[in-house]
């Protein structure tokens, strides 16, 4: 069975403290997301990647950063995590264009 | 930027009940409408791929239909059971993007009461 597997479902960090959400898929697919989910807002796009070593910016790439050092593993880092960083946060893969994608099963993110 | 956008943003409803939502989607460059049930405490769960105008689908009591034309798909719940609660999310990609990037809608919130 394919598999998005993110490393924590529930995480709890304090303010200004570097975070690292993992994030490890086993399908061999070159796309890897990462996104936020919060209530009234929908899936927002924090950064994706197409291939080892690329990254895009998405639409609220603001204090976060990402690494792929290995097609399987996309990592979304909080550089100094704040209280508007608490989220549930969502990875996904997918093939390039037509296909859909494989979630993981979400990070529940509290910044107190 | 693609504007992908949904309605109802929640829908509460019987057990026993029929009920259908939209996704609506620019009609220009169309190239594919996903569909997605997110439920609580689980990874969403990819449910059709659509790419023809006049598409229908079918997966046990869901189906989902598709009009590029005018730009909007409905998702049609028949017979509704308390385990078809789920946020149900739509998403369309940029045609002029070879990247695979999928657009979100806000999702609709469907509550099944017993």
């Amino acid at each position: 069975d394919v598999k998005v597997t993110q490393s924590s479902r529930y995480l709890v960090k304090r303010t200004g403290e570097k975070v690292f959400l993992e994030c490890v898929q086993d399908m061999d697919h070159e796309n890897m997301f990462w996104y936020r989910q919060d209530p009234g807002l929908g899936l927002r796009l924090i950064y994706f990647s197409y291939d080892v070593k690329m990254k895009e910016k998405g639409d609220i790439p603001e204090g976060y950063s990402v690494s792929r050092e290995k097609k399987e593993r996309f990592s979304l880092i909080l550089e100094s995590a704040s209280t508007n960083q608490t989220s549930m946060y969502l990875c996904a893969s997918s093939l390039p264009q037509l296909y859909g994608y494989t979630f993981g099963s979400g990070t529940r993110l509290t910044v107190v | 930027i693609l504007n992908v956008e949904q309605s109802p943003q929640s829908l509460h409803v019987q057990e026993g009940d029929s009920t259908n939502f939209t996704c609506s989607f620019p009609s220009s460059n169309f190239y594919a409408l996903h569909w997605y049930r997110w439920e609580t405490a689980k990874s969403p769960e990819a449910l059709f791929v659509m790419t023809l105008n006049g598409d229908e689908k079918k997966k046990g009591r869901i189906s989902a239909t598709l009009n590029t034309k005018e730009g909007y798909s409905y998702l049609y719940i028949k017979g509704s059971q308390p385990e078809d609660s789920a946020t149900y999310l739509c998403a369309s990609p940029d045609r002029g993007s070879t990247l695979g990037r999928l657009y979100f809608g806000r999702g609709t919130q469907l509550t099944v009461w017993p």
